[in-house]
């Protein structure tokens, strides 16, 4: 079965440092998401990609957070710099349409010191 | 008010009792809708989508009340196996993007 590849699985970066996540959708998904889950809660969306373009940034933290797509395929996650309350699992998911079922990667486990 | 409200349980039941979950959502134009299960340190996967008509898959019932904006989910015959958390999932205001609740533990104990 088609998975959802992310990487890292773990990250431990200092506080004010760059950390950047990647994330390759399954083939032929045009929706791509990022969401941020800390524990105990929901996962948040953070972005949300329609091929190559941006449909919802809207709780994207912009003036830290950057997200890319720019061929339409794979898509990187960037923070800089990384703050204490940035520490939570980053989770990329894709699906064929907007609205429709995602599929989950296995998550990013950030910790920042 | 949270777009998509879940009881957080914990629900602690039996091995071989029912159980349901209740989720509320926020947008009356809302479309899709799903419950995923997520067990602990793991990604989020599909349960079931809900349709309009209630769909049942196994053990699994998912309705959908749309004049009371809500869904729900029954598990009968729980199994150790189904101690999991259990996000209810529906597209929030705007159309486009998936909206998760907070999550309802539950625990099946032996």
């Amino acid at each position: 079965e088609a998975e959802v590849a992310q990487s890292p699985r773990y990250k431990i970066t200092e506080k004010s440092q760059a950390v950047a996540f990647w994330c390759d959708p399954i083939s032929g998904h045009a929706t791509l998401y990022w969401y941020r889950q800390i524990l105990g809660q929901g996962p948040e969306l953070l972005v949300q990609f329609q091929d190559e373009s941006v449909v919802d940034d809207s709780q994207l933290p912009k003036d830290r957070f950057s997200a890319e797509r720019l061929k339409g395929v794979d898509s990187t996650l960037k923070i800089q710099p990384a703050e204490l309350g940035d520490s939570a699992m980053y989770l990329c998911a894709s699906s064929t349409e907007n609205r429709g079922r995602a599929f989950f990667g296995q998550g990013t486990r950030l910790t920042v010191v | 008010r949270k777009e998509v409200e879940q009881d957080p349980g914990p629900f602690n039941v039996p091995e071989g009792a029912t159980v349901a979950f209740n989720c509320t959502y926020s947008n009356s134009a809302s479309q899709s809708f799903f419950w995923y299960r997520q067990d602990c340190r793991k990604e989020p996967k599909l349960l079931m989508s809900v349709y309009s008509s209630g769909n049942e898959d196994g053990r699994f019932t998912a309705q959908l009340n749309r004049a009371s904006q809500y869904i729900s989910l029954l598990i009968r015959d729980s199994k150790l196996s189904d101690s999991a958390t259990y996000l209810c999932v529906v597209n929030g205001k705007g159309g486009n993007k998936l909206v998760f609740g907070a999550g309802t533990i539950l625990r099946v104990k032996s």
